[in-house]
């Protein structure tokens, strides 16, 4: 299995610009998370899937960002428009759940920076 | 309010040092707990995890980590540190049956000096 495969690795834009972060799953695995890290505040989970569906958005810091989940196999994580304090890494994770015992497996990361 | 925290920010220890990075959680019930390991410029894998069972557990790389549910810790212990450990070190928790979120400390960098 390939793993979990975020794109792009790197985005850089300027301030105002919109950024879409997309996110493939590992095959077969229900749930799918998105995390910001920065040095700062650390790992924080900014929303969770199962299913396909938004489970829990507390941690979405503003209407600034949205994320998606068409099908079980892709999701987006948007910022619209962006600024220069979401310079981040973004994470997607994915496990199978329950049965799995929560398990999370980690992409690579988008590194952002937004000038 | 629920947490996992950890008690080390940053951690300098010389090649060979006994290592222990401190973890407590302040969930009720049944809980999974897990230490991931972040390598500079890498993303995170697990290190190891607990269930259940024996409460200490032994993960990749010479790490184990022990469970003391009378002290809501689960510390993470290398007995000696090699510089290729040098990495960022997150606890976690599950609250079992509960969602499949889990919470992550706040990490613990560490940096061996060769």
């Amino acid at each position: 299995d390939a793993g979990v495969i975020q794109s792009p690795r790197h985005e850089v834009t300027e301030m105002g610009q919109e950024v879409t972060l997309r996110c493939k799953p590992i095959s077969g695995h229900n749930s799918l998370f998105w995390y910001r890290q920065t040095m700062m505040r650390g790992l924080e989970l900014l929303i969770y899937f199962n299913n396909n569906v938004p489970i829990d958005d507390s941690g979405m810091p503003e209407d600034r960002f949205s994320a998606k989940m068409p099908n079980a196999s892709f999701s987006t994580l948007k910022i619209q428009p962006s600024e220069p304090r979401d310079s981040a890494v973004y994470f997607c994770a994915s496990t199978t759940g329950t049965l799995a015992k929560n398990i999370q497996y980690f992409g690579a990361g988008t590194r952002l920076s937004v000038l | 309010a629920q947490s996992v925290s950890q008690h080390n920010h940053h951690v300098i220890l010389s090649e060979a040092a006994s290592l222990e990075l401190g973890c407590n959680y302040s969930y009720g019930g049944t809980v999974n707990l897990f230490w991931y390991v972040q390598y500079p410029g890498q993303h995170l894998q697990l290190l190891l995890k607990y269930f259940s069972g024996d409460p200490l557990v032994k993960g990749i790389k010479g790490f184990e980590a022990e469970f003391i549910k009378s002290k809501f810790s689960f510390n993470l212990r290398k007995p000696s540190v090699q510089w290729s450990d040098t990495a960022e070190y997150f606890c976690a928790v599950n609250v079992e049956n509960r969602d499949d979120k889990i919470i992550f400390g706040k990490g613990t960098r560490l940096h061996i000096l060769p």
